[in-house]
């Protein structure tokens, strides 16, 4: 089953606007990472957050972590029409180092 | 700083032959991993490479799919025989370590069809 489950599956917004993408997942955990992937450049590391954070900035990107809820949050703000692609949450679970388990991802369109 | 190199890029094969992938990781990285996506999902991992040893195959199909990392470097996936479920695409990534927050470094992936 999937550690990493994102909300919505689909998004389709207008230039400028914000992008909000939501992850779940289900046991404990030390870090969890966003990535992006399009057809241009592959799967591209974003963003890492330590289970001991809360919040985290990037650029225009803007990560949330609640442990106590099991869930996080990717904001990306004032958005572009190259940040069309999917964006995946990953964990790697706290017994197991360093794999990574992936969710089924969003599908962010950002129409011109 | 050269990327995560994969080869072929696309391979279009037929149910029950054999296909083989190639990985190059970003150099001096000890840690090194073969994911499978299947279209509409996210990654999913296959093997992770320690240096040339193992340290999860738990989710590869053993019956089919074999993995080496010979000489700690380079890496090759196998498929036989190939599967019409086996169509995706298959990336390898690399991270410098093991333990701890590692970022991993995604290779473009091979297309793999089979028809």
């Amino acid at each position: 089953s999937q550690q990493g489950e994102e909300d919505p599956q689909a998004l389709s917004i207008q230039e400028g606007e914000n992008a909000t993408m939501n992850c779940s997942y289900k046991t404990s955990i030390n870090n969890l990472q966003w990535y992006r992937q399009n057809s241009g450049r592959g799967l591209v590391h974003l963003i890492l957050i330590r289970s001991n954070e809360r919040e985290k900035h990037s650029g225009r990107l803007r990560v949330t972590l609640d442990t106590s809820k099991k869930s996080s949050s990717l904001l990306i703000t004032a958005s572009r029409a190259a940040d069309t692609a999917s964006y995946f949450c990953a964990t790697p679970p706290r017994t197991s180092g360093s794999r990574l388990t992936f969710g089924e991802g969003t599908q962010l369109t950002v129409n011109p | 700083e050269a990327g995560v190199a994969q080869s072929p890029r696309y391979k279009i094969i037929e149910k029950r032959q054999s296909v083989a992938f190639w990985c190059n990781p970003i150099s001096g990285h000890a840690t090194l991993y073969w994911y499978q996506q299947i279209l509409g999902q996210g990654p999913k991992l296959l093997i992770q490479f320690q240096n040339n040893g193992v340290v999860d195959d738990s989710q590869l199909p053993k019956d089919r799919f074999s993995a080496e990392r010979l000489k700690g470097v380079d890496s090759t996936l196998k498929i036989q025989p190939a599967k019409l479920e086996d169509s995706a695409v298959y990336l390898c990534a690399s991270s410098a370590g093991l333990a701890g927050p590692n970022e991993q470094f995604f290779g473009p992936g091979t297309r793999l069809t089979v028809l």
